[in-house]
């Protein structure tokens, strides 16, 4: 069965300090991951795509690295601010649509002053 | 573009009556799911549009569940007769092939608590 795995749960982090957020995936076959920030009260916003051959990219002060090998990857934060305290999912994808995706639990992230 | 339009953003209910809730999507997107999501199992697909047909409808978790797409602007998801373990936050998404990957596109939402 298909699964994303993500750690930790929820993170408190002081602001302008950096964070790290792990996924751990078991889809077969793989195609893309995506990492989308979802705020209280509001959907789920695309971060980053990355496919089978990106092993890093970049939005912003968010940068997400993929190691297809382990089938891990880790979005980083660095000098978090007060509007990134939301929930980050990591979903997996077997193929370029959305048909079929599968959808970590999320880790919820709280930057107090 | 205004994004994906849900309706109400809020329903109360009470156990036994019918809820309908509703979704706009992008304009020119030719895919368009319906998503729950609880804090015990995150985010579920519950059905699939393409084209305005449906095409998965295995995530609709009973037959109290159904959903409709009369046309490329408009679905609707209606719960009959609701129960409170229908309490959850229901999500529209929509996207579209481009031939290469394509992100979903949510609404913010409608929170249903259901009494």
């Amino acid at each position: 069965k298909n699964q994303v795995e993500q750690s930790p749960q929820s993170l408190i982090i002081l602001e302008g300090k950096n964070c790290t957020l792990q996924c751990n995936y078991t889809v077969s076959p793989f195609s893309n991951l995506r990492w989308y920030k979802q705020d209280t009260g509001r959907g789920p916003v695309s971060l980053t795509i990355m496919t089978f051959s990106e092993n890093t990219k970049s939005n912003g002060r968010y940068t997400a690295t993929l190691d297809a090998d382990t089938k891990q990857s880790s979005l980083h934060i660095t000098a978090s601010q007060l509007s990134d305290s939301a929930s980050y999912i990591c979903v997996v994808s077997d193929d370029f649509g959305n048909e079929k995706l599968t959808f970590g639990t999320g880790t919820r992230l709280t930057i107090i002053p | 573009d205004a994004g994906v339009i849900q309706s109400p953003r809020h329903e109360v209910t009470e156990m036994g009556q019918e809820v309908t809730l509703r979704c706009k999507p992008i304009s020119g997107h030719d895919y368009l799911f319906w998503y729950r999501q609880t804090m015990m199992r995150g985010l579920e697909l519950l059905i699939y549009f393409n084209n305005n047909v449906p095409i998965d409808d295995s995530g609709m978790p009973e037959d109290r569940f159904s959903a409709k797409m009369p046309n490329a602007s408009f679905s609707t998801l209606k719960i009959q007769p609701s129960e409170p373990r229908d309490s959850a936050v229901y999500f529209c998404a929509s996207s579209t092939l481009t031939g290469a990957v394509s992100p979903l596109h949510f609404g913010n939402g409608t929170r249903l608590t259901v009494t």
